[in-house]
């Protein structure tokens, strides 16, 4: 069965903190890892990685995968309280027909104190 | 440019009931994804849509059923509601299929089943 694992489920840091938040995974034809915030209702996307070692990054934000691990990290730094969300790990894979659907972990609840 | 678009936002049914979500997607996108996200956990996969066919479908019994329009618009249908189907139903839409491009995530339909 295909698994999402993320860590830690719940974290607390204080403003201008640095957090890293991982997702590891076993699943059978891997395609793509996408990080996604969920604050109250709709997960929105952040990056979306295919190759290992490269590392994408948006602001203060920045993730990578490691495909022979099977992980990947999502970074933060100088954390603001408007981080504070549910960030989300998903896997998609290569299925027949080429259909897409995303493999979900629980999430990182994530809080940032002033 | 409209995001994609989830009605309505919330939802309160009684058990045996049956219910209609409907989504429209972002403009541009052909493909809907539908996944249902329990209080505390991630999304799961029900099944996606592309060219008004059903691509795949999860681990969601036959009480979950769906349908695409021409104009790319779903509709999620559950039948004989359970109370374990209280949820938010989350629409998802991404543009052509296997294209491993994002999916980009409506704000979600809150069901309640009473």
């Amino acid at each position: 069965e295909d698994k999402v694992v993320q860590s830690p489920l719940s974290l607390v840091v204080h403003e201008g903190d640095t957090v890293t938040l991982n997702c590891s995974y076993e699943v059978t034809n891997f395609r793509s890892l996408l990080w996604y915030k969920q604050e109250k209702k709709a997960p929105t996307f952040l990056f979306m990685l295919t190759s290992s070692g490269i590392e994408k990054k948006s602001g203060r934000l920045s993730s990578i995968l490691d495909k022979k691990e099977l992980f990947s990290i999502l970074n933060i730094t100088a954390t603001q309280t408007g981080d504070s969300a549910v960030y989300l790990c998903a896997v998609g894979l290569y299925s027949g027909g080429g259909a897409d659907g995303l493999t979900f972990g629980k999430g990182t609840h994530l809080i940032i104190q002033p | 440019d409209a995001g994609v678009t989830q009605s309505p936002t919330h939802l309160i049914k009684t058990r045996g009931q049956q219910v209609t979500l409907r989504c429209s997607p972002k403009s541009g996108h052909d493909t809907v994804s539908w996944y249902q996200q329990a209080l505390g956990q991630g999304p799961q996969f029900i099944f996606q849509y592309y060219e008004e066919e059903e691509r795949q479908r999860g681990n969601f019994p036959d009480r979950f059923s769906g349908h695409q329009f021409p104009n790319y618009s779903s509709e999620l249908n559950v039948n004989a509601l359970l109370l374990g189907d209280s949820a938010l139903y989350l629409c998802a839409s991404s543009l052509g299929l296997g294209q491993n491009t994002e999916a980009f995530f409506g704000q979600g339909t809150r069901l309640t089943v009473v």
